[in-house]
């Protein structure tokens, strides 16, 4: 089973500030790599797969990159609905999850 | 619009048995795969099982082989869940998820159910 690792599990940060968020595979998953948004009492949400498109409606402040085993989300501005806890998933084998992080108002 | 709609959560008693289902609309349920994934109190997400487009192959995750079975009705749109034996540590949601296209490889999620959340306590 690939083991997917996030960093940091929570990141306290401002309205408007930039953010970026760490992903680690315990093996190569290529580029084989979503991450998701799940807010309080909601299911996940899709907004980037294979590691760096954006999903439909996902706005631009959105980006992914990396391939192999280390990848990144990051916020370029962070909005007040972005405040959420991300999550990311290989699928190079059967799906697996990182921990998640969640993006709190500092 | 696509939805999936679970049902049949509730509160177990361990060692019985619970089936959810999950009523799918608005997509061609059956030339999907469909999956599970529950996501345990608090916690991260699990994947749990698979099924083919046409119910004829399935795969679990080891956490959950040979007490849970996945299943569908093409007929009906929609997806099951049959869990046996059944563990404290099953406690979760249960959300079913659909690929994001019909591409047997595509194993990531969009979109998914709302949740049914199963308890098993005594």
């Amino acid at each position: 089973e690939i083991v997917m690792t996030q960093s940091p599990a929570t990141l306290s940060v401002s309205p408007g500030e930039r953010v970026t968020l760490s992903c680690r595979a315990s093996q190569s998953v290529n580029r084989n790599l979503v991450w998701y948004q799940q807010k309080p009492g909601q299911a996940p949400r899709l907004l980037i797969y294979g590691a760096s498109t954006r999903a439909t409606d996902i706005p631009a402040r959105f980006s992914g990159s990396g391939s192999g085993t280390e990848f990144s989300l990051t916020i370029s501005s962070l909005q007040s609905e972005d405040f959420a806890v991300y999550y990311c998933q290989q699928y190079d084998t059967w799906p697996s999850f990182g921990g998640g992080t969640k993006v709190e108002i500092k | 619009q696509v939805q999936l709609v679970e049902s049949g959560g509730g509160v177990v008693q361990p060692g019985r048995s619970l089936t959810l289902s999950c009523a799918a609309s608005g997509f061609t349920f059956s030339t999907y795969t469909m999956h599970w994934v529950r996501q345990l109190p608090g916690k991260g997400l699990d994947w749990v099982a698979v099924i083919r487009y046409d119910g004829i192959k399935t795969a679990y995750a080891d956490s959950v082989k040979g007490r849970f079975t996945i299943s569908r009705d093409n007929s009906k749109n929609t997806l099951y869940l049959q869990m046996d034996n059944l563990r404290a540590e099953d406690t979760a949601v249960y959300y079913c998820a659909r690929p994001h296209d019909t591409n047997l490889g595509t194993k990531w999620f969009n979109p998914w159910g709302q949740g049914a959340l199963v308890t098993v306590s005594s």
